[in-house]
């Protein structure tokens, strides 16, 4: 149980495009779900904690305009890196609770971003 | 600001000794921890979670909770190469915060 997927695995763009993750949560109603960052030999770093029907709430530093994120359903979450730039380059991981309040997550795979 | 600090290392250990993990946190409100490990290239995986004070056992791994010193550990008995990866330590204080992670290296 507790299965996360996302998809693409992995993604090129061009510069200025936008690109669209999805996460989504197989076997569990996802109360909440999170958005990760992680840089090469760095530690995770949460970008925005969101509920099913309500807006993200974005981590400080985290521009909410360029990173776009709905969580339309308790099985499904998006995640949209708006004019998209080299810095963005980045694994995206997603992950997700069947429970108010954080207990256990359970990650996605992960998406590997690279724009060129 | 809340913190979660592990060694990064890289620690190594022969085949079949018992690995230690550590790991310190800084918010005394914290309830929940979890220790995920993570594969080059993959995302977390949890491994162990543990709510009060004590040792928790789950196979070949035990993690250890100690409030008081705002301390947890994660022992991994019978170490095989398959362990080699980063362990994330990580707290719940109202949001979870991971720490940076120590590598782990079994040598066969």
């Amino acid at each position: 149980g507790a299965v996360v997927s996302q998809h693409p695995s992995w993604v090129i763009c061009k510069s200025g495009t936008s690109v669209k993750i999805e996460c989504r949560s197989l076997d569990f109603q996802a109360t909440t779900m999170f958005w990760y960052r992680q840089f090469p030999k760095q530690s995770l770093m949460l970008m925005a904690t969101s509920n099913e029907g309500s807006k993200a709430t974005y981590e400080q530093g985290v521009e909410k305009d360029k990173f776009l994120i709905n969580h339309a359903s308790l099985t499904l979450s998006t995640l949209t890196v708006t004019s998209a730039h080299p810095e963005d380059s980045s694994f995206y991981i997603c992950s997700a609770s069947d429970r108010a309040g954080v207990r256990e997550q359970f990650f996605g795979p992960g998406t590997r971003l690279t724009v060129l | 600001q809340k913190e979660v600090e592990q060694n990064s290392g890289p620690l190594s250990v022969p085949e079949g000794a018992i690995a230690s993990l550590n790991c310190t946190y800084s918010d005394r409100g914290s309830q929940s921890f979890f220790w995920y490990r993570q594969y080059s290239g993959k995302s977390p995986e949890l491994i162990m979670s543990i709510y009060s004070n004590g040792d928790k056992e789950d196979g070949r791994f035990t993690a250890q909770l100690n409030k008081a010193s705002q301390y947890v550990s994660l022992l991994i008995r019978d170490s095989q190469p398959s362990d080699s990866a980063t362990y994330l330590c990580a707290v719940n204080g109202g949001k979870l915060v991971f720490g940076a992670g120590t590598i782990l290296r079994v040598k066969s």
